[in-house]
């Protein structure tokens, strides 16, 4: 079954305000991985994270690997209004196992 | 320009009618892998392949069947489509190295939407 959650489930935001979402595990992973789904496309990838307290930016988007290796974070600074999608948090839990995704976090943003 | 297409991107059809969904990427890549997206479940996998004539099943297999004889194309064939198989699906693919590990970054195609009635 699936492994992984997210929260918050979908989020409305005022353009301009920072977003934080996290995804959790009961299983350790090695890898983290965030991806973007824009409406009416496929997912993208934002940002691979590969170690236990990692912090990596992709312009305004900021997301850690937690120190436990059962969560991950992203935070977007300052959004606009084309951030708006679903936010998938993905991962194997080794290098040699499928990537498996979370149930996804809806953004929008009203301008 | 690198990319996953997948035809068609729409369908309707009706309960037991056969139909296959195309993938094909040009990117040279061993894995493909096909995943549906039903709300508040993410994307969940159906079969996936680590090279020419290799597949296996993914987390949800039933009712679905796959092929890869070129490297490039990997379809999905629905022998008996039930209702219970209406969803988004995306076919991914992405390098794998000859020790079996996958990369990472998938690339997704565009998505199909499929009804079935």
């Amino acid at each position: 079954g699936q492994q992984l959650n997210q929260s918050p489930q979908s989020m409305f935001i005022q353009e301009g305000e920072d977003v934080s979402m996290n995804c959790t595990s009961s299983s350790i992973f090695n890898t983290w991985l965030w991806y973007k789904q824009d409406p009416g496309e496929g997912p993208v990838l934002l940002i691979a994270l590969y170690k236990a307290g990692e912090l990596t930016s992709n312009g305004r988007l900021t997301a850690q690997f937690g120190i436990t290796r059962k969560d991950s974070f992203l935070n977007i600074s300052a959004s606009i209004p084309s951030d708006v999608g679903i936010y998938f948090c993905a991962g194997p839990k080794t290098s040699y196992d499928k990537v498996i995704f979370g149930p996804g976090t809806s953004l929008s943003v009203i301008p | 320009e690198a990319q996953v297409t997948q035809n068609p991107r729409y369908l309707i059809t009706v309960t037991g009618k056969k139909l296959t969904v195309t993938c094909s990427q040009n990117m040279n890549h061993e894995y493909m892998s096909w995943y549906r997206q039903d709300p508040g479940l993410g994307l969940r996998q159906i079969y996936y392949s680590m090279n020419v004539e290799v597949t296996d099943k993914g987390d949800v297999p039933e009712g679905y069947k796959v092929s890869r004889k070129e490297k490039r194309n990997f379809p999905l064939i629905l022998e008996s489509p039930s209702p219970n198989q209406t969803s988004l699906y995306f076919c991914a693919s992405s390098s794998a190295s000859s020790g079996g590990a996958v990369s990472n970054e998938q690339f997704f195609g565009p998505g199909t939407r499929l009804t079935v009635l």
